[in-house]
């Protein structure tokens, strides 16, 4: 089934501590793309990668590092949490980056307390 | 700085109502527009795609349709069903990058 997963669904975790994302596609996508969901400021796009090795900034990079060795791979890191990054974390995918829908994941609901 | 807005923010139709939602951008250079629906505590899932040459797209029941030089979408739904109540995203892509509105929250009542 052609899917795109991110691991973990929740989390909860302090101030301070590293984490990291998971997110993984298996449609060979080369576009992948991470957001983030906040009430009543919708999705904003944090890193995005155009395919291995090549990573850009979003709308909101500030605080979060991403990385993309293999193409079906493309982990969020946030070094060190902090609260104001509580929020629902999406992953997305597409073949290319224009010209084909993108796909999501079932997102992450991180806390940070 | 792409912004996208969608109007209304949330909407309560009777079933069988057909109904329009709409999104609008302040860029008109863009790639495409992409209509989702997020269930609640789900992730999305994508309804239509529209290319920037094209002026609509449709699948089933829903009809979007795209003015690029006033920077308008709308998304038309036909015949709405209760199954239809959810949250309704377009999202347009500006280069290599993606701009979302915050939603129509749609409740269709049987």
């Amino acid at each position: 089934e052609a899917q795109v997963t991110q691991n973990p669904r929740y989390l909860i975790t302090v101030t301070g501590k590293k984490l990291t994302v998971t997110c993984s596609q298996n449609m060979n996508h080369e576009y992948m793309s991470w957001y983030r969901q906040d009430p009543g400021l919708g999705l904003r796009q944090i890193y995005y990668s155009m395919n291995v090795e090549v990573t850009d900034k979003g709308d909101v990079p500030e605080g979060y590092k991403v990385s993309r060795k293999e193409k079906r791979n493309f982990p969020l890191i946030l070094e060190s949490p902090s609260p104001n990054q509580t929020s629902l974390y999406f992953c997305a995918s597409s073949l290319i980056a224009s010209s084909y829908e993108q796909y999501f994941g079932p997102g992450t609901r991180l806390t940070v307390t | 700085k792409q912004e996208v807005t969608q109007i209304p923010a949330a909407l309560s139709v009777p079933e069988g109502e057909n109904l329009v939602l709409n999104c609008s951008f302040t860029d008109s250079a863009i790639y495409n527009l992409q209509w989702f629906r997020q269930d609640p505590g789900k992730g999305l899932t994508s309804l239509l795609l529209i290319q920037s040459s094209q002026r609509e797209q449709t699948s089933g029941r829903l009809n979007a349709s795209l003015d690029k030089s006033s920077g308008r979408s709308t998304l038309y739904i036909a015949a709405s069903q209760p199954g239809d109540s959810a949250t309704y995203l377009c999202a347009v892509q500006s280069g290599n990058q993606f701009y979302f509105g915050t939603g129509t929250s749609l409740t269709v009542i049987p």
